[in-house]
């Protein structure tokens, strides 16, 4: 148990939907990392946080959208959802931005139908 | 673009020693990085290179190049419990700045027989 915590385990929504994926890092831990991993492109690298503020981003689609709040916890939302979307999406987090380990949670298994 | 290779599937022998290679060609580079994945399972950090030479840890082993732009992750005394998935991973840096953002390689999935 990595200590990071992902809600819900398992998401089936239909296409052009919107969900929310939540995220709680370790305790203490300030920033936090969304991946996207399909079985045809691996792990792909979202968006970090770090302390409430947007620090890096990758492929993120103009669709998703992230946040951090005051508590720290995240939330990724995902709208106008495609069958492409369908995924394992994880959340990861670190005490520092640049720590070396990340520490990921469980992931929230999305099924678009 | 980023770019990391490593070979799609690899079988061993229990007992046996086996390497899984990577190799990167990225713009920037601050660290190499192997996570061990089981199947639907969150990946766990197993090591870190940054400078070349062999990082060595308990079973496992990490070797960097950055010259040629190669890791390659050993595993000795193979046991079933290290089938799974190796992902090699680069931290980038933009325009001299550090940063924590990770690109993945597709990984490579181990497959340890008796």
């Amino acid at each position: 148990d990595s200590g990071v915590t992902q809600t819900p385990k398992h998401l089936i929504t239909a296409t052009g939907q919107r969900v929310t994926l939540r995220c709680s890092p370790r305790s203490g831990d300030l920033s936090v990392y969304w991946y996207q991993q399909s079985l045809d492109q691996g792990l792909q690298f979202l968006i970090q946080y770090y302390n409430g503020e947007e620090r890096a981003k990758g492929n993120i689609l103009e669709r998703f959208s992230a946040q951090q709040f005051p508590d720290l916890h995240s939330e990724l939302n995902l709208s106008s959802l495609e069958l492409g979307d369908s995924a394992l999406y994880f959340c990861a987090s670190t005490t520092d931005r640049f720590d070396n380990e990340q520490f990921f949670g469980p992931g929230t298994r999305l099924t678009v139908l | 673009g980023q770019n990391i290779d490593q070979p799609t599937e690899m079988t061993a022998t229990e007992g046996a020693i086996v390497q899984i290679n990577c190799t990167y060609q990225t713009s920037g580079f601050n660290g190499l990085f192997w996570y061990q994945q089981h199947a639907g399972e969150a990946p766990t950090f197993l090591s870190y290179n940054v400078l070349d030479g062999l990082e060595e840890k308990g079973r496992f082993s990490s070797f960097l190049s950055r010259s040629k732009g190669y890791s390659y992750l050993l595993l000795k005394e193979l046991q079933m419990k290290d089938s799974a998935s190796y992902l090699c991973a680069v931290r980038l840096t933009y325009y001299g700045g550090a940063t924590n953002k990770l690109i993945f390689g597709t990984g490579t999935l181990l497959a340890v027989q008796p």
